[in-house]
């Protein structure tokens, strides 16, 4: 399978411990991105990186979340001191070159907070 | 609060009918727009997308029109069938910025009777 990859695809912690989530972008894709999406809404976005530089946060990434891009390759995001508000599907998408607004989704990680 | 954001719109047909998902824009800006089709558990599936170049895009049983006068989308899809159930989402984009994230709307709940 070729497609975006991510994992774990359900996560279940307690409020207050940390998580980390990873994403395997399409190969050769240089553009990658993160979103959340709460039960009933379209997804929104969270960060994006061209290559390994983290080009934008929203304002919704609050200094608990942290993503990085190491390689250029794949991408971890990391929420520390989780909150129930945190519960959402956490959704990694790619893109490439002159299909670059053509953003491929991988399945997404659910994470519950107890 | 999260009890409106489960109230999906919903459009019920019937198989073999022709169905009409309409999607409002926000951003006259914005020249870029796609559709997604989202099944339970799983990401955002790429059905088709329209530059603001053009009004209207045809791909195999489905058709994006653009209206940019009253920001309007919609994706018509041909002779419905029972996959087709899932909810669609529009979602634009300003492709010459600096991170072409995208914006998504309310999604349809798209409901195919046998």
């Amino acid at each position: 399978d070729t497609g975006v990859s991510q994992d774990p695809r359900h996560k279940i912690t307690k409020r207050g411990q940390n998580v980390t989530f990873r994403c395997d972008p399409i190969s050769e894709h240089n553009r990658l991105y993160w979103y959340r999406q709460t039960l009933g809404q379209g997804p929104e976005f969270l960060t994006y990186f061209q290559n390994e530089a983290q080009l934008e946060k929203s304002r919704l990434l609050s200094d608990r979340f942290s993503a990085e891009r190491p390689k250029g390759s794949f991408s971890t995001l990391e929420i520390q001191r989780t909150e129930q508000g945190d519960s959402a599907m956490y959704l990694c998408a790619s893109s490439f070159g002159s299909a670059k607004n053509i953003q491929y989704f991988g399945a997404g990680t659910r994470l519950s907070v107890l | 609060g999260e009890s409106v954001g489960l109230h999906l719109p919903t459009l019920s047909v019937q198989e073999g009918d022709n169905s009409i998902i309409n999607c409002a824009y926000s951003n006259s800006a914005s020249d870029y727009f796609i559709w997604y089709k989202q099944e339970s558990g799983k990401g955002p599936q790429f059905i088709i997308d329209i530059r603001s170049n053009m009004d209207k895009r045809q791909g195999q049983r489905v058709t994006v029109l653009l209206n940019k006068t009253v920001k309007h989308l919609s994706l018509q899809i041909a002779a419905t069938q029972p996959g087709d159930s899932a909810v669609y989402f529009c979602a634009e984009s300003i492709s010459g910025g600096a991170t072409n994230k995208l914006i998504f709307g309310t999604g349809t709940l798209l409901a195919v009777q046998p």
